[in-house]
């Protein structure tokens, strides 16, 4: 059974700096990961797929990286901002059926003008 | 081409009564998931689903819930009798299975039972 795991589960950090949140997970044999940002009451907005055969994904500010092998992966973000203040999910997909995921708890993101 | 729709968006019920939520797919999309969201919590799979047929639905709760998806119409996600603990924020989400882009998630409903 995919279990993923975040850390930290909160990050409060002043604007400008550079952050990592992470993800691991217990299956390697995963199809895709995918990293959402998800705002209070909000629904999911889709920021970031990595597919199994790749190392990362980048968008603007930020980068997100894989690692199958040791069940890893990591969203980088650049120069945060006070609009990034978020809780960000990270979700496995560890089938063939691309949508049938396994979520994360998530990271609660702060930025501190 | 319209993203993954799903209504109410905000349902209340009292205890006891039943539920129904509704998820369109996006357009050309005949595979449906639907996931929960307790307070503070992650997104916990449910069930997915085909057009007419359930796939896999071991996520969700052995008594008062359930899941079709029509040959015409929007998903629909079925709770009876609904108790305090139903109250969640419930996603649907369709995809193009296979093709490896993931699935796209609709803004959700948030059920609030009293």
């Amino acid at each position: 059974k995919q279990e993923v795991t975040q850390i930290p589960a909160a990050l409060s950090v002043p604007e400008g700096e550079n952050l990592v949140l992470n993800c691991s997970f217990t299956d390697s044999a995963i199809y895709n990961l995918q990293w959402f940002r998800q705002d209070p009451g909000k629904g999911l907005t889709s920021l970031l797929l990595i597919q199994s055969s790749q190392r990362e994904q980048t968008s603007g500010r930020l980068n997100a990286s894989l690692d199958k092998s040791s069940g890893r992966s990591t969203l980088y973000i650049a120069a945060s901002q006070p609009g990034d203040s978020a809780t960000y999910l990270c979700a496995v997909s560890s089938s063939t059926n691309a949508g049938k995921s396994t979520f994360g708890d998530g990271t609660t993101l702060t930025v501190k003008p | 081409n319209a993203g993954v729709m799903q209504n109410p968006r905000h349902l209340v019920r009292r205890r006891g009564q039943e539920a129904r939520l509704r998820c369109s797919p996006m357009k050309g999309h005949s595979h449906v998931y639907w996931y929960r969201q307790l307070p503070e919590e992650g997104l916990k799979f449910m069930v997915y689903l085909q057009k007419e047929n359930i796939i896999d639905e071991s996520g969700m709760p052995k008594e008062r819930f359930s899941a079709e998806f029509p040959k015409e119409g929007p998903s629909i996600l079925r709770i009876q009798q609904v108790v305090r603990g139903d109250s969640a924020a419930y996603f649907c989400a369709s995809s193009l299975a296979g093709t490896g882009e993931g699935a796209f998630f609709g803004q959700g409903t948030r059920l609030t039972v009293v």
